[in-house]
């Protein structure tokens, strides 16, 4: 199956900086990823929809300018959490794929704010 | 609003029993079901259903849809300790969206 690539798997930082994730397809064109936020024992929250050469749309109470997303390229997505709070420590997820096929996941990124 | 609800929240079985795993929803415009397994890191695909009545089946899982009711089941038989992991459902919208479920929590005793 499709590959999707996250880095880094894991980021401690101090509350106030900023930290930027990416998601990678390693060999496939991902027309469309996805952001997703999971918080423990809870499912996948979609943040936001990320298209190849245009601005993301994202979901109702997802502050457009905290989590700043770059689609740049058909292979990479970014994600930039700014100005990072411990609220904001969660588990970040991407999918990637075309947007009627499935989705293929990243393997995630664990974000913990201090 | 949309919504996908799965039941039941969590299961906890011995090695060797049969599991089914509910996955209901209302979405608009549906376009396709998924399931996925998720561990510890993030989830894994493990089937797409968009045709009602059609089984998919990969070794001991099996799901089925019905669209009709609105409806799909994941099966899983003969349960290994393996198994065990977060169960998710998501169905991906008119709009293009995948709407998931809360998950099924499913642990396998030895």
């Amino acid at each position: 199956g499709a590959v999707v690539s996250q880095h880094p798997s894991w980021v401690i930082c101090k509350s106030g900086t900023s930290v930027k994730i990416e998601c990678r397809s390693l060999d496939f064109q991902a027309t469309t990823m996805f952001w997703y936020r999971q918080f423990p024992k809870q499912s996948l929250m979609l943040m936001a929809t990320s298209n190849e050469g245009s601005k993301a749309t994202y979901e109702q109470g997802v502050e457009k300018d905290k989590f700043l997303i770059n689609h740049a390229s058909l292979t990479l997505s970014t994600l930039t959490v700014t100005s990072a709070h411990p609220e904001d420590s969660s588990f970040y997820i991407c999918s990637g794929g075309q947007i009627t096929d499935t989705q293929y996941f990243g393997p995630g990124t664990r974000l913990t704010v201090l | 609003e949309d919504k996908v609800v799965q039941s039941p929240l969590s299961l906890v079985v011995h090695e060797g029993d049969t599991v089914t795993l509910n996955c209901s929803y209302e979405v608009t415009n549906f376009r396709s079901l998924l399931w996925y397994k998720q561990e510890k890191k993030a989830p894994t695909f493990l089937f797409m259903l968009t045709s009602s009545g059609i089984e998919k089946k990969s070794g001991r899982l099996s799901s089925i849809l019905d669209k009709k009711e609105l409806f799909s089941i994941l099966n899983i038989t003969a349960t290994q300790t393996g198994d065990s992991a977060i169960y998710l459902c998501a169905v991906l919208s008119g709009t293009y969206k995948y709407i998931f479920g809360t998950g099924t929590r499913l642990k396998v005793l030895a």
